[in-house]
């Protein structure tokens, strides 16, 4: 079982629009948890850290339920520039886990 | 430099050449990673040190492959005999400290092709 799991996507939408992600992960230890973003051909880079009680950035809000072992990530008004690929990172004792990504397309 | 600097960015190798895959983290950072990517998937951990010591190889996929970092600062990924499905991008990634919420810093990986 991978450590962490999400949609693949791609997830295709308007400019404007909200958009959710979710993704689960499997080692209830788990310790901390990330959002990161990788454009096409590109590193990816942290997009935020999430946080027990829920944090938000401007246009983005992260969720974590350590119940149900998932994480969540909104983004609102999305602009063209959001389009990328969004990966789910869980830390536990200082390694990485990756998901494979969820590709987020945003349309004029 | 600021980031964490990978060297070659693109290597392309004959099958059964040795290749040595170089990072030089971020200045100061004690943690630095191994992953590999595969196109459409997420980075897949190889190996981490802290500082010059190796804390868990556990992802290197067979004895083909090993790492160092013998001054706590850059490290070598070396692969053997190399074969075709070594083929991927291979990412470096630091990290300031052991900490929980302390987020990796990647470099811009370096693409090994083996025909």
């Amino acid at each position: 079982r991978k450590e962490v799991e999400q949609d693949p996507g791609p997830f295709n939408v308007p400019e404007g629009a909200t958009v959710a992600f979710n993704c689960t992960y499997s080692n209830s230890a788990s310790q901390s948890f990330f959002w990161y973003r990788q454009d096409c051909r590109k590193e990816p880079k942290l997009l935020m850290s999430v946080y027990s009680s829920g944090n938000e950035d401007g246009r983005f809000t992260a969720q974590l339920n350590r119940a149900s072992q998932y994480i969540s990530l909104l983004i609102r008004d999305s602009k063209l520039s959001d389009s990328a690929t969004y990966l789910c990172v869980v830390k536990n004792f200082n390694k990485f886990y990756f998901g494979s990504g969820t590709k987020l397309n945003v349309k004029p | 430099g600021a980031g964490v600097s990978q060297s070659p960015r693109y290597k392309v190798t004959k099958r059964g050449q040795d290749v040595a895959l170089r990072c030089d983290p971020i200045s100061g950072h004690v943690s630095l990673y191994w992953y590999r990517q595969a196109l459409g998937q997420g980075p897949e951990f190889l190996t981490y040190f802290n500082y010059e010591a190796q804390q868990d190889k556990s992802g290197l996929p067979n004895d083909r492959f090993s790492a160092e970092r013998p001054e706590g600062s850059i490290s070598t990924l070396t692969i053997q005999r190399t074969e075709q499905r070594d083929s991927a991008m291979y990412r470096c990634a630091s990290s300031f400290q052991q900490g929980v919420y302390t987020e990796a810093f990647f470099g811009q990986g370096t693409r090994l092709t083996v025909v």
